[in-house]
């Protein structure tokens, strides 16, 4: 199986900060990443497919890259509706996995 | 709008079997791959498994396979997970997921149902 790690695993920021979350992928993946967020008691959010393509209604705010084993995620400038955890997945091969998650806090 | 609604969840002991279920509107429910992915308690998401549209191919996480099966039955636009032989270490909030159009990635996610494997 793919492992796939997330760093840092707990970011502390403010409104208007811009955060990056790097995502590694144990092997190769080529750009088949997507990116999402969770808040407690709701469905996960659906942001970034492809490494670098940004979901149709997410705000531009958002975006990510990378391709091969590294990725980013990032935050230009942070919201108050954006703290929340954020996961990366890769897809380029069965079984999908998840990374371990980055959890963004207000400071 | 897609909806996914997930029910089947609840208390089951160790060793127990238990089916969920996900009902899906919205959308033309045999033309994409759907999947489950589980949060478990103060941990992260899990993927589980998935079935393509026809429902020929499937595949599952190294933890469920052999324990887990997927099926859909597109006639009622459901998708199931049946769990057997379920430990402690699956509990966990089970969402259902849809595979967006280009596939590989999940677009629409239902709310979740607890699964709770306790004595």
């Amino acid at each position: 199986d793919i492992q796939m790690t997330q760093s840092p695993s707990t970011l502390s920021a403010s409104v208007g900060d811009r955060v990056t979350i790097t995502c590694r992928a144990s092997q190769t993946i080529n750009s088949w990443l997507a990116w999402y967020q969770l808040k407690p008691g709701k469905a996960p959010k659906f942001l970034i497919y492809k490494a670098s393509s940004l979901e149709s209604g997410v705000p531009s705010r958002f975006s990510g890259s990378g391709s091969g084993t590294e990725f980013t995620l990032t935050i230009s400038s942070l919201q108050p509706d954006d703290f929340a955890t954020y996961y990366c997945q890769q897809y380029n091969s069965y079984p999908r996995t998840f990374g371990p998650g980055t959890k963004l806090e207000i400071k | 709008e897609v909806q996914l609604l997930e029910s089947g969840g609840g208390l089951v002991q160790p060793g127990g079997s238990l089916r969920l279920s996900c009902a899906a509107s919205g959308f033309t429910f045999s033309s994409f791959t759907m999947g489950w992915v589980r949060q478990t308690p103060g941990k992260g998401l899990e993927w589980v498994s998935v079935i393509t549209g026809n429902g020929r191919d499937t595949y599952y996480a190294t933890s469920v396979r052999g324990r887990f099966t997927i099926s859909r039955d597109n006639s009622k636009n459901t998708l199931y997970l049946q769990m057997n032989s379920l430990r402690a270490d699956d509990t966990a909030v089970y969402f259902c997921a849809k595979d967006d159009v280009r596939g590989g990635s999940s677009d629409y996610w239902g709310q979740g149902t607890l699964v709770t494997v306790s004595s």
